[in-house]
């Protein structure tokens, strides 16, 4: 079975400051991955997703998240944090084969101070 | 604005009752999607559709059913509604429905069961 795993409930930063939202996943075969983000009483948003090939992946709104096959990992970060990229933030994975589903982390409370 | 669109955008009502909430799916996606998110529970894959047939299941309650209809607009129907339904209902769609696609989320179905 797939698994995400943000092992962080709330992730606190100054703006101007580089961010890292953590995400670890397990899954057999090889992973495709995303990350999602929600703000307040909306939907979720894509940011980005690995599929294959480059290890740093460039997403919207500045964000970037670098694939770590070796650790299982795929961290989403930022160089320069905004007060409006305070919202929940979903890591997501499915796997390579057939169809399978995609399984969502907890997620992340990022809160951005001025 | 995804593409994707949902209604209601609330819903009250009382236990044991059934209500039913719709999802028009991107133009030209054929997958749709349905979600559950609570606090407890996270957010949650409950079922997949593709050009109207089932295509994957998840934690889907017996109580609840879903279908996509011939215009590719897709429903989800819940039955004999406890208070432990009431959460917010997402649906998404994709092309194909495949694992590399991004999902695009709606705006969502805010539930109370009361």
């Amino acid at each position: 079975a797939q698994s995400v795993a943000q092992p962080e409930d709330q992730v606190n930063v100054a703006e101007g400051n580089p961010l890292t939202v953590k995400c670890t996943y397990s899954v057999s075969g090889n992973p495709y991955l995303f990350w999602y983000v929600q703000y307040p009483n909306r939907g979720l948003q894509f940011l980005l997703k690995y599929i294959t090939g480059d290890n740093l992946v460039k997403g919207s709104y500045g964000f970037e998240a670098e694939f770590n096959k070796s650790q299982t990992s795929f961290h989403l970060k930022k160089p320069s944090a905004l007060v409006s990229d305070s919202a929940l933030y979903f890591c997501a994975v499915r796997d390579n084969s057939g169809y399978s589903t995609l399984t969502f982390g907890k997620g992340t409370m990022l809160l951005v101070s001025p | 604005d995804s593409g994707v669109t949902q209604t209601p955008k609330h819903l009250i009502t009382a236990t044991g009752q059934r209500v039913t909430l719709r999802c028009s799916p991107r133009s030209g996606d054929l997958s749709v999607y349905w979600y559950q998110q609570s606090l407890d529970q996270g957010l949650q894959f409950l079922i997949q559709y593709y050009n109207g047939e089932e295509r994957a299941k998840g934690n889907i309650l017996e109580r609840f059913s879903a279908q996509q209809f011939p215009d590719l607009h897709s429903e989800l129907n819940l039955s004999s509604l406890e208070l432990g339904d009431s959460a917010l209902y997402f649906c998404a769609s994709s092309v194909l429905g495949q694992g590399r696609e991004t999902q695009y989320f709606g705006p969502g179905t805010r539930l109370l069961v009361l």
